[in-house]
């Protein structure tokens, strides 16, 4: 079974820098994508960023990356030029690919809190 | 716009009383999710659906039943045998096929057990 995890609980950045939010995954799978998924106080889930593991090119949206390295397991979240409106909870997540039968649900890991100072 | 609306957003429930989440989407997505949210413990998936009339469990589902008897709906039911139900739930859709498959989310809904 796939399993995601963010070994950081908690984070805290001040405003204006960069911080680096980590991700490892385990899976014997080599069709499936990564996501990023931002839960700020309102608690509804928007997606940040989002990953193809056949795709070598990391994948960038504004002021958020990712450091996607296949071969170690890793995906973390680079959140540059920080702003109190990334204040939030950070999940990792899996999808199994669409040619190994995946029913499409997205396995999380158990997220990380990100404080920014002002 | 298109989206999932998930009602009520807070509910209070007395312990051995039935209670049903709703959840409606205007996407015309053919899977629709539920998930469970409680602290430091992530999200964990209680029942899926992927086309009507079809639904199967997920990692959670004891004490829990669904429906699927339109596309655009997913109510889920928590019942008296789920021991511990107070919980944040989501309500999530995608479109098999479409982009890399992310789930779009509602707001959720916050059970409490008095």
């Amino acid at each position: 079974a796939q399993t995601v995890t963010q070994s950081q609980p908690e984070m805290s950045v001040q405003e204006a820098e960069t911080v680096t939010l980590s991700c490892t995954y385990d899976t014997s799978e080599s069709d499936y994508y990564l996501f990023w998924y931002k839960q700020p106080p309102s608690r509804q889930m928007i997606l940040v960023i989002r990953q193809e593991a056949y795709k070598q090119q990391n994948a960038t949206e504004n002021r958020f990356s990712v450091n996607f390295q296949k071969a170690a397991k890793s995906f973390s979240l680079k959140i540059s030029d920080s702003q109190l409106g990334d204040a939030a909870m950070y999940f990792c997540a899996y999808r199994s690919g669409d040619y190994g039968g995946s029913q499409g649900n997205l396995i999380f890991g158990k997220g990380t809190k990100l404080s920014v100072k002002p | 716009d298109g989206g999932i609306t998930q009602s009520p957003k807070y509910l209070f429930r007395k312990e051995g009383q039935n209670v049903t989440l709703s959840c409606e989407q205007n996407l015309n997505h053919d899977a629709m999710y539920w998930y469970r949210q409680d602290p430091g413990q992530g999200l964990r998936l209680i029942y899926y659906s992927q086309i009507v009339n079809d639904f199967q469990k997920g990692d959670i589902a004891e004490g829990y039943s669904v429906s699927r008897e339109k596309k655009e709906s997913f109510p889920l039911t928590v019942t008296s045998a789920q021991k511990n139900p107070t919980a944040f739930y989501l309500c999530a859709a995608r479109q098999p096929g479409q982009g890399a498959g992310e789930l779009f989310f509602g707001e959720g809904s916050r059970l409490t057990v008095l």
